[in-house]
């Protein structure tokens, strides 16, 4: 079955920090990933997917084939980052896969 | 376009009562999923849709809860009889070419 995981529930960080958020996924296929964020009571909205390579928000993410990771990364974190954050997998003809999420808090 | 549209965007009603949430997904996406999320569970799929035809059902909680998409541009969710532990905030969302957008939610309390 198709998985993704994200091992942490709650990462809290100061601001001015650096930030990775972890996700692993299982293999099958040539999947496409993709990170969401959430913010408080707020819909999701897609962050970043990894054929684009773009930056958004100075946030990161390399699709590691041989870790089956896509971990989301930003050199300095913010406070307005604080955040849930969504890794999902996508195969065409199948569906989303959404992980865990992981909640990012950051410190002032 | 709007985006996904979802209404009613908060609902409050008492145990045994129906319930039926409401989607209008983007125009021309053709795959639609309903999702659940809740503090405890996180986000799960219920159900996805594939140019109108249901496709996997096979999160949806128990028989109490049933979907429909009639035409490509609507999709109810409706449960019924609703219990308390059906409270969660249900996400309708939509796709083409592999890009979910999601609505901005139906924050259901059951009492």
């Amino acid at each position: 079955a198709q998985r993704v995981t994200q091992p942490e529930k709650l990462l809290s960080v100061f601001k001015g920090a650096p930030v990775e958020l972890k996700c692993n996924y299982s293999y099958s296929g040539s999947p496409e990933l993709f990170w969401y964020v959430q913010y408080s009571r707020q819909r999701l909205q897609l962050l970043l997917r990894h054929i684009s390579r773009e930056s958004i928000k100075g946030f990161t993410a390399d699709l590691n084939k041989g870790e089956t990771s896509f971990h989301l990364k930003k050199p300095f974190a913010q406070e307005e980052d604080s955040a849930m954050y969504y890794c999902a997998r996508f195969n065409y003809g199948q569906n989303f896969v959404f992980g865990p999420g992981t909640r990012l808090s950051v410190l002032p | 376009d709007a985006g996904v549209i979802q209404s009613p965007r908060h609902e409050v009603t008492e145990m045994g009562q129906e319930v039926t949430l409401r989607c209008k997904p983007i125009s021309g996406h053709d795959y639609l999923f309903w999702y659940r999320q809740t503090m405890m569970r996180g986000l799960e799929l219920l159900i996805y849709f594939n140019n109108n035809v249901p496709i996997d059902d096979s999160g949806m909680p128990e028989d109490r809860f049933s979907a429909k998409m009639p035409n490509a541009s609507f999709s109810t969710l409706k449960i019924q009889p609703s219990e308390p532990r059906d409270s969660a905030v249900y996400f309708c969302a939509s796709s083409f070419g592999g890009e979910l957008f999601f609505g901005e939610g139906s924050r259901l309390t059951v009492l």
